[in-house]
C-alpha cells in the first residue's frame, strides 16, 4: 500500500495567518492527491483534487500544489470557520485508496 | 453531490457482526461508487472496500478480505457494510462516502455522517 505520511500532526495559528500543511507518499503518485477539511460532528469535505484544482464552492484562500512524492495545502489567510482537521487522500491506485493521518489546526 | 445517512451507532459482543446501512437522496447512486472507510480513536482513515451498486462490483482491502461484505440495494439507493468476527479493535467510526470522477481524478464528494462501531463485552 502507498503510504501518506502528512505533516505537522497539529498546528496552532491565529486568524489571519498563512498555513502550510504537508503532504508525502511513500512513492510516486503524479498528482492523484486530494485534500478534505473535517469538523467535529460533520462529514469530511472535500477542499482540493488533482493536487491542486480547487473543489466548486470551496473558498479561494485554499490551494494546493505538488507532484510526485511531495504536495503541500495551503490557506492564505485563516478564518475562524477553518480550524478543523485537514486530511490528504492519494487515488493513485484505485479503489486502493489511502488517508494522512491528519493535522489539526486549532487557534493560538 | 448527494445526501448520504447512516445507521446509528451500534454496540457489540466481540466475535459478532455488525451492518451498517448508507442511504443516498438526492443524487445519483447506482453509477457511483460507494465506499467505506473507518477511523480508529486517535489514528488516520481507513479505506475498507467498496461497490459500483449498477455492477455490483467490489473490492476490499487485503486486511479486511474475508471478514467483511459491502452490498447494495439499487431500489432503495442504500449501500451496506457488514464486518464479521469483531474484536475491540473494530472500535472505530465507520463512513460511507460516494465516489465522483472527472478530468482523470477522482475524490470522495459526498459522505455519511459516520457510525460508531463499539466492540465491547
Amino acid at each position: 500500500d502507498i503510504q501518506m505520511t502528512q505533516s505537522p500532526p497539529s498546528l496552532s495559528a491565529s486568524v489571519g495567518d498563512r498555513v502550510t500543511i504537508t503532504c508525502r507518499a511513500s512513492q510516486s503518485i503524479s498528482t492523484y492527491l486530494n485534500w478534505y477539511q473535517h469538523k467535529p460532528g460533520k462529514p469530511p469535505k472535500v477542499l482540493i483534487y488533482g493536487a491542486s484544482n480547487l473543489q466548486i464552492g470551496v473558498p479561494s484562500r485554499f490551494s494546493g500544489s505538488g507532484s510526485g512524492t511531495d504536495f503541500t495545502l495551503t490557506i492564505s489567510s485563516l478564518q475562524p470557520e477553518d480550524f478543523a482537521t485537514y486530511f490528504c487522500q492519494q487515488t493513485y491506485r484505485p479503489p486502493r485508496i489511502t488517508f494522512g493521518q491528519g493535522t489539526r489546526l486549532e487557534i493560538k | 453531490q448527494v445526501h448520504l445517512v447512516q445507521s446509528g451507532a451500534e454496540v457489540k459482543q466481540p466475535g459478532s457482526s455488525v451492518k451498517v446501512s448508507c442511504k443516498a437522496s438526492g443524487g445519483s447512486f447506482s453509477d457511483h461508487a460507494t465506499t467505506w472507510v473507518r477511523q480508529v480513536p486517535g489514528q488516520g482513515l481507513e479505506w475498507m472496500g467498496r461497490i459500483i451498486p449498477m455492477f455490483g462490483m467490489t473490492h476490499y482491502a487485503q486486511k479486511f478480505q474475508g471478514r467483511v461484505t459491502v452490498t447494495a440495494d439499487t431500489s432503495t439507493s442504500t449501500a451496506f457494510l457488514e464486518l464479521r468476527d469483531l474484536t475491540s479493535e473494530d472500535t472505530a467510526d465507520y463512513y460511507c462516502a460516494r465516489v465522483e470522477t472527472g478530468h482523470n481524478y477522482s475524490w470522495l464528494d459526498s459522505w455519511g455522517q459516520g457510525t460508531r462501531v463499539i466492540v465491547s463485552s
